[in-house]
């Protein structure tokens, strides 16, 4: 089985300080992790992802994550929020040999003050 | 080109009705899904097609039915719709289980009246 825990439902920073979303999962495979963002009205895009290669991931529009074993954690940082940050960002797993089908976690809304 | 395409972007239509949400990928995957998002954005696997094996999410009711006519096409029918299913329904596919990141349609928005 597999699960994704997204420990804030809300993150609200101001505009040029940092972001940090955090992500705890649970696999009993060898996880493939991603997050993704949903702006508005839109589709899904991928940030990042982490398919076992290097545990820090660098992703788009300066984001990034560290893959963490020992604490089973993925949590997404950015060292300085744009007000076009503004989203919902999804905490994904997936496993081959397990579930492989994508499981989301329920989201984070990030929030942006100028 | 789009990587996943779905039609149409809105469907609205009444409770009781039949309607099917269209959905095809040109990137050469071998796996496709259906996801709805709530209300709350939560997103929940529907279904996964993988070369004619489907895995159906036993919540999901049987009123909703995927049909793939190709490996290119997952197509979402939803029978005698209700007002509960008002949602947002995602396609998506991937290239390898689990070890690739999943493309995602642009969504359609179901609204039931």
């Amino acid at each position: 089985a597999q699960s994704v825990t997204q420990l804030d439902s809300h993150v609200s920073v101001s505009e040029g300080t940092p972001v940090l979303l955090r992500c705890n999962y649970s696999s009993s495979y060898s996880p493939s992790l991603f997050w993704y963002v949903q702006h508005p009205n839109k589709g899904l895009q991928l940030l990042l992802k982490y398919t076992s290669a290097a545990t820090l991931v660098k992703g788009i529009n300066g984001f990034e994550a560290e893959f963490k074993k020992s604490e089973t954690s993925f949590h997404l940082t950015k060292p300085s929020a744009h007000m076009s940050d503004a989203a919902e960002y999804f905490c994904v797993v997936s496993a081959s040999g397990g579930s492989y089908i994508p499981t989301f976690g329920r989201g984070t809304s990030l929030i942006v003050h100028p | 080109d789009t990587a996943v395409s779905q039609t149409p972007k809105y469907l609205v239509t009444q409770m009781g009705n039949d309607k099917s949400i269209k959905c095809e990928q040109n990137l050469g995957h071998d796996t496709m899904y259906w996801y709805k998002q709530d209300s709350k954005k939560f997103l929940k696997i529907m279904f996964s097609y993988n070369n004619k094996e489907l895995i159906i999410n036993e919540t999901v009711p049987n009123r909703f039915s995927p049909k793939s006519p190709d490996k290119a096409h997952l197509n979402l029918h939803i029978n005698s719709l209700e007002l509960g299913d008002s949602a947002v329904y995602f396609c998506a596919s991937s290239q390898v289980r689990g070890n690739t990141e999943a493309f995602f349609g642009q969504g359609t928005r179901l609204t039931v009246v």
